[in-house]
């Protein structure tokens, strides 16, 4: 069974871009949440998805944004970037809200 | 408001000694309490979860408790290896209608030859 697969990797860019962070859930896992993390924050709950609805969000700026698709695909937008929005960006996924999360291994986000 | 305490912040120890990891939370009400091992760089990778009605649960040389009555769980490593450095996080969950994430702040282990 594939894990969960997060693209791209690694990403660098522009104050002031936007960027896009795509995760694929666990085959059969319908929930995908999203966490930031950082040296000096530790990690950061963005926000949850289950059947193509947000279901939980965290404490973070309008900027952040995310969806769900009906494969449970999940994308997250970060608009107008800052220097502080550089980290790892990890997403999770869960066969239900509640249940055991699985995580990929990231997106390191680089804002210059 | 609900928090999670990790303790010690980091440990050295030397490869082939046990070692215990605390965690004290105050999340209310409860659901379960999950130990992830974070590889620098890398997605956290899940250990162990325990619900409120269990006291011990081990995968391999880690072993889990938790003491629902006190809200405090440890993390105990036995025969530590190299590959046990990392960051170990302590999550809890609380059961509510819209699920929420307390995250620790992790325990950076190195084990040392």
């Amino acid at each position: 069974k594939a894990g969960v697969t997060q693209t791209p990797r690694y990403l660098i860019k522009t104050r002031g871009q936007q960027v896009t962070l795509s995760c694929s859930p666990i085959s059969g896992h319908r929930s995908v949440s999203w966490y930031q993390q950082t040296p000096g924050q530790g990690l950061q709950f963005l926000f949850e998805y289950f059947s193509e609805t947000q279901r939980n969000k965290g404490n973070f700026p309008g900027r952040f944004s995310g969806r769900q698709f009906s494969n449970s695909r999940s994308e997250m937008n970060v608009s107008t970037l800052e220097l502080g929005d550089s980290a790892l960006y990890l997403c999770a996924s869960s066969s239900h809200l509640n249940t055991e999360a699985f995580f990929g291994q990231g997106t390191r986000l680089t804002v210059v | 408001k609900n928090q999670v305490e990790q303790s010690p912040q980091s440990l050295i120890i030397l490869e082939g000694k046990n070692c215990t990891l605390q965690c004290n939370y105050t999340v209310s009400p409860f659901s379960n309490l999950r130990w992830y091992k974070q590889d620098t760089g890398r997605g956290p990778v899940s250990l162990t979860i325990m619900t409120f009605s269990e006291n011990t649960k081990s995968n391999g040389r880690y072993t889990a408790t938790l003491d629902a009555d006190t809200k405090q769980s440890s993390l105990h490593i036995t025969a530590s290896q190299l590959s046990d450095s990392a960051s170990y996080i302590c999550v809890v969950s609380a059961r509510t209608g819209r699920r929420a994430l307390t995250f620790g702040s992790g325990t950076r282990l190195q084990v040392q030859p």
